[in-house]
């Protein structure tokens, strides 16, 4: 079992919108609506931003949204904000044979 | 609210086991569809799912540890309990364990780093 392939870095000025990307195959990402997406800040614990592909948590800004096609998630957040500087993760299920809960690498944005 | 706490020794020698308990509160580990998992990091590195515990006593390993990991549920105390065995100081990481109302995971522990060293 492989991690997802996200780009090491993103990078927006203030107001801008971004987009995170998060590729997998059809074993996991492309199989089952169970994506979701986690921010981190520098020294923090991971918190849920987006789940089964396109869903906010309470008290989670409407700027992040969630998206998929075929084997690739994207993560959007609009309006970028200083504070939205963080890492992110992705993570799906890849069950098929085996239960299997997968992370993608990660990713730095830098909201410039 | 929903809150995490994990616990258990900072720094254990390699081939020991190393145990963490995750203490929780505002759930109940004996609600339908609830389940808490285990997820670690080591320095500078990416996340890594380890294993997770459901209402039900069902409990799922990452299969490249599965050899080596055990997860355990008191649900009186409201505590779950990862053991993970023969520590190597590839193992060094932050341990965090989270709340998993589906196949995700929140709202998380603050972490706990353990170090593997002689």
């Amino acid at each position: 079992q492989s991690a997802l392939t996200q780009p090491a870095s993103v990078s927006g000025s203030p107001g801008q919108s971004i987009t995170i990307s998060c590729t997998g195959t059809s074993s996991d990402v492309g199989s089952y609506n169970l994506v979701s997406w986690y921010q981190q800040h520098p020294g923090k614990a991971p918190k849920l931003m987006i789940y089964e592909v396109s869903k906010r948590p309470s008290g989670v800004s409407n700027r992040f949204s969630g998206s998929k096609s075929g084997n690739t998630a994207s993560l959007t957040i609009s309006g970028l904000q200083a504070e939205d500087e963080a890492d992110y993760y992705c993570c799906s299920y890849a069950g098929s044979s085996t239960f299997y809960v997968v992370f993608g690498g990660g990713t730095k944005l830098t909201v410039l | 609210q929903i809150t995490l706490k994990e616990s258990g020794p900072t720094l254990v020698k390699p081939t020991q086991t190393l145990t963490l308990t995750c203490t929780f509160s505002g759930f109940s580990l004996s609600t339908s569809g609830v389940g808490v998992g285990w997820i670690r990091q080591p320095p500078g590195k990416a996340l890594e799912w380890l294993a997770l515990i459901y209402w039900d006593d069902d409990k799922r390993y990452s299969p490249s540890l599965k050899s080596r990991l055990t997860i355990t549920k008191d649900t009186s105390k409201n505590q779950v309990v990862l053991t993970m065995t023969n520590m190597d100081p590839v193992d060094t990481a932050t341990y965090y364990c989270a709340h998993s109302p589906g196949l995700w995971f929140g709202p998380w522990g603050q972490g706990t780093l353990v170090t593997v060293s002689s």
